[in-house]
């Protein structure tokens, strides 16, 4: 079956500008995660939705939101972008069941100019 | 708040020696998860451990749980170039997810 697909695969930003990414999950799968990963800080969790509702979250600021929509794709929004946003976005998808393996997209490169 | 160090940070060994890398956390955890991302690459999930000394192997890769349930650690026995990625344990509490700070191993053939 299909992978965890995430959209787009690339994208270039200026500071102040926002931009949507995108997160098809594998069917079947109710929990989408999305992570932020950088050279410096390592894999950071940002939050998981499940069943449309935001259930766990990390510590970012307000600017970084996401939403999941009935058939489990989730969308995460980033407003005001700064240069510090930088990074490969990653979204992971699963069962929902607490501890389930996580299934991970090939992520979104965001580039802030 | 709680961060999973992970240790050492980069590794390199020759082809055919034997790799470890090791999960701490200052509190106690209720499950973890280890996965290995290729460079280039996203994160893939390689193994679960939920109980107190759980042992669990995968072909030349041991996974183990500590009795405290506090840390963990990963042996790979006689690297091959295809080990070559970056280690990362993972684990969950409350409602926070936590990504260990990963083992980046170079195998020199």
């Amino acid at each position: 079956k299909a992978g965890v697909t995430q959209t787009p695969r690339y994208l270039i930003k200026t500071r102040g500008q926002q931009v949507t990414l995108s997160c098809s999950p594998i069917s079947g799968h109710r929990s989408v995660s999305w992570y932020q990963q950088t050279p410096g800080q390592g894999l950071q969790f940002l939050f998981e939705y499940f069943s449309e509702t935001q259930r766990n979250k990390g510590n970012f600021p307000g600017r970084f939101s996401g939403r999941q929509f009935s058939n489990s794709r989730s969308e995460m929004n980033v407003s005001t972008l700064e240069l510090g946003d930088s990074a490969l976005y990653l979204c992971a998808s699963s069962l929902g069941l607490r501890d389930q393996p996580q299934h991970f997209g090939d992520g979104t490169r965001l580039s802030i100019l | 708040g709680q961060q999973v160090m992970q240790i050492p940070q980069y590794q390199h060994v020759q082809e055919g020696e034997d790799f470890t890398t090791y999960c701490n956390s200052s509190t106690t955890l209720s499950n973890i998860q280890w996965y290995k991302q290729r460079p280039g690459g996203h994160p893939v999930f390689l193994i679960q451990l939920v109980k107190s000394g759980e042992v669990k192997k995968q072909k030349r890769l041991t996974f183990q749980f500590g009795e405290a349930k506090k840390n963990s650690s990963l042996h790979i026995t006689a690297t091959q170039t295809t080990d070559v990625g970056t280690y990362f344990c993972w684990s969950n509490t409350g409602n926070q997810f936590y990504f260990g700070t990963g083992t980046s191993l170079t195998v020199i053939p």
